[in-house]
């Protein structure tokens, strides 16, 4: 997997603007993405997740995308609001409700400026 | 869903002590988790705790140092053993429903004086 570094990667957007929040991730056997949106003194809340066999998936404000020639996963944010600020990871695993447990990335701290 | 809760939230212990974690669930669920987080980092998956087996740990993580119970389909708990400062962190119970996504307790934030 990867490794992890010392500090999460810093994404400052404007209120009202679109955010993009990358991720690679590193198992080519994963078979379903979630991403985690993370406030501070949280869990992580599910935000939206896409099976393999997707390259695209919509939800409310929020879309992923899923490359799985270059093992990348992206999550938009349209329109972002304050409440949006937090950090925002990826994970992977096998499968769907599968006993495997989740392989997290480094995550993406997002600040929304007003 | 599922709702988790967990308790201490969190904590302050001397090195050398242990201390041991409650994650209870307000449904029946096979498979249990539990993660670190160490401070500015990604999660990491300690082990897996299902019901009537032992507790599989994932490489760097052993037994001895976290034991684990998962007496019923409601409930675990993850010991920290033998503090020291390095094991700071939040430690988070997660569940996986049948067929569902995996579901986070809020966290237990542990500091190591």
């Amino acid at each position: 997997g990867e490794s992890v570094g010392l500090h999460l990667p810093t994404l400052s957007v404007q209120e009202g603007d679109n955010s993009i929040i990358n991720c690679a991730y590193s198992n080519s056997a994963s078979d379903y993405f979630i991403w985690y949106k993370q406030e501070s003194g949280k869990g992580p809340q599910f935000i939206i997740d896409i099976r393999s066999n997707m390259d695209k998936r919509q939800g409310q404000r929020v879309t992923v995308l899923l490359n799985k020639t270059v093992k990348h996963l992206s999550l938009q944010i349209a329109a972002t609001q304050p409440g949006d600020s937090a950090v925002y990871f990826c994970a992977e695993t096998w499968q769907k409700g599968g006993a495997d447990g989740l392989t997290f990335g480094k995550g993406t701290h997002l600040i929304i400026q007003p | 869903s599922a709702v988790i809760s967990q308790k201490p939230s969190r904590d302050i212990c001397q090195r050398g002590t242990s201390l041991t974690i409650q994650c209870q669930v307000d449904s029946q669920v096979t498979m249990m988790f539990w993660y670190r987080q160490q401070p500015g980092q990604s999660l990491t998956l300690i082990a897996t705790a299902n019901q009537g087996s032992e507790a599989t740990y994932e490489s760097g993580f052993v037994i001895d140092k976290f034991p684990i119970s998962r007496p019923n389909l409601t409930f675990s708990t993850l010991t920290v053993s033998n503090m020291s400062p390095e094991d700071s962190s939040i430690y988070l119970c997660s569940v996986v429903p049948l067929n569902t996504e995996a579901f986070f307790g809020q966290g237990t934030r542990l500091t190591v004086v």
